[in-house]
């Protein structure tokens, strides 16, 4: 019962170009998204967050978008670096930071020099 | 100023073997909680805490026992080592923002 569903297992992507990871979720309680990189061999690094009140927001080269009608949400990031490679994890939950939060499955973005 | 700090990175045990993986952070976070990773998959939560003698069960905590004695540590422990239990843990606290350690990788056999 995958609440949280990242569809693409990966993505490669040019040096430059727009990189474009989606995300949907089944649970209409979830008011709060997060996204994650993930490292080989390390621990998975907090990148941007937004919660339901809001459709938009960036940070940086990091923009998140959300569209709670469909469920969706999106991470933008522009222009795409060699260092953002990594797996790329979005996580959902009910209530806020403080609550449990349900992980997608990752995406894999390469972005190619 | 270290975060979270998870020890040790890499076991192997044996079937029937137990171990407790250490987790400590010094940000004075109510918030603990313990993920494992499967290969191809996302995070699943076993247990998380509240503060500081509070703990509860998350998604998959058959296997797992917490104990929270002190804001500063969430130790998870394995009582009887399993073959399942093979995989990548990751401890993390929330604050005003959610901070992972680096992992322990451990492998049952």
């Amino acid at each position: 019962d995958q609440q949280v569903k990242q569809n693409s297992p990966s993505l490669s992507v040019q040096e430059g170009r727009i990189s474009i990871l989606n995300c949907d979720y089944t649970n209409s309680m979830f008011d709060y998204f997060l996204w994650y990189k993930k490292y080989p061999a390390e621990g998975p690094t907090f990148l941007i967050s937004i919660s339901s009140i809001k459709d938009k927001n960036e940070d940086g080269r990091f923009t998140v978008f959300l569209n709670k009608s469909a469920k969706h949400l999106s991470l933008h990031i522009v222009p795409s670096q060699p260092g953002d490679s990594a797996v790329y994890f979005c996580a959902a939950s009910a209530g806020g930071t403080g609550n449990q939060f349900y992980f997608g499955t990752g995406t894999s973005l390469t972005v190619i020099p | 100023n270290a975060g979270v700090t998870q020890t040790p990175k890499f076991r192997i045990l044996k079937i029937g073997q137990s171990m407790t993986l250490q987790c400590t952070q010094d940000m004075n976070h109510n918030y603990m909680y313990w993920y494992r990773q499967d290969p191809g998959m996302g995070l699943k939560l076993i247990y998380y805490s509240v503060g500081a003698g509070i703990t509860d069960k998350g998604e998959v905590p058959n296997g797992y026992n917490v104990s929270r004695s002190t804001t500063e540590d969430f130790p998870l422990r394995l009582e009887l080592a399993a073959p399942s239990q093979t995989s990548v843990y990751f401890c993390a606290s929330v604050g005003n923002g959610y901070t992972f350690g680096s992992g322990t990788r451990l492998t049952v056999v």
